[in-house]
């Protein structure tokens, strides 16, 4: 089975760094999604972590400790466009489908 | 680009009704899904299919029904719609055989049913 969680809301100022925190508890893990959503629009993948460690890509990274089973999403120089709904899934072996955590959604305020 | 398209984007539908929603995808993929996100609940997995004709179960499948006649396309039926069905419902597909391939989401369809 699995257990995801994610806190449900955080607020930071534009131009500042904030950590999002994912902590999952699963069977056969298999690899760890980030997802970004604004209000009204589908999913859009952010990052996928297998392996310990911090995956940077632009002014998004996202950090994996397997035997913590915790993840955490940084996003750095925020923009009012990162207002959003940032969803934590884990991949589990032999399974084809993703599992989610509740999301946290971000409110980048000026 | 991975291409996912819902055929609506609001349905209002009374209860009782049977109603259908369509997905295609433009990236020959093998997985297809369909969930439904509602406030703190998150996304959850009501069936997925893996291939043509074959179809699994999710976490909330009660009250649904889905069917795969072609790869591009699944389809996501309600029997007899009822006002829990209420929500947005997003179907998503991805290539199999890649632990690694990441979901590629429609833009949701919001359902009512009153």
């Amino acid at each position: 089975g699995q257990n995801i969680d994610q806190p449900t809301e955080m607020t930071a100022t534009e131009g500042a760094i904030v950590q999002i925190n994912c902590t999952y508890q699963t069977s056969g893990f298999n690899g760890l999604f980030w997802y970004q959503q604004h209000a009204g629009e589908a999913p859009t993948f952010l990052s996928y972590n297998v392996l310990d460690g911090l995956e940077e890509k632009g002014r998004f990274s996202s950090f994996l400790s397997r035997s913590k089973g915790y993840s955490y999403l940084l996003l750095k120089e925020l923009q009012m466009k990162d207002s959003a709904s940032y969803l934590c899934a884990v991949s589990e072996e032999g399974a084809n489908n993703l599992f989610f955590g509740t999301g946290t959604r971000l409110t980048v305020i000026p | 680009d991975v291409k996912v398209t819902q055929s609506s984007r609001y349905l209002v539908k009374r209860t009782g009704e049977k109603v259908f929603l369509e997905c295609v995808q433009d990236m020959d993929h093998e997985n297809m899904f369909w969930y439904r996100q509602d406030p703190g609940l998150g996304l959850r997995l009501i069936y997925f299919s893996y291939d043509v004709k074959m179809k699994e179960k999710g976490d909330i499948p009660e009250g649904y029904s889905v069917s795969r006649e072609k790869k591009e396309r699944f389809s996501l039926i309600l029997e007899s719609a009822s006002t829990n069905q209420t929500s947005m419902y997003l179907c998503a597909s991805s290539r199999q055989g890649s632990y690694n391939s990441p979901l590629h989401f429609g833009n949701g369809t919001r359902l009512t049913v009153t």
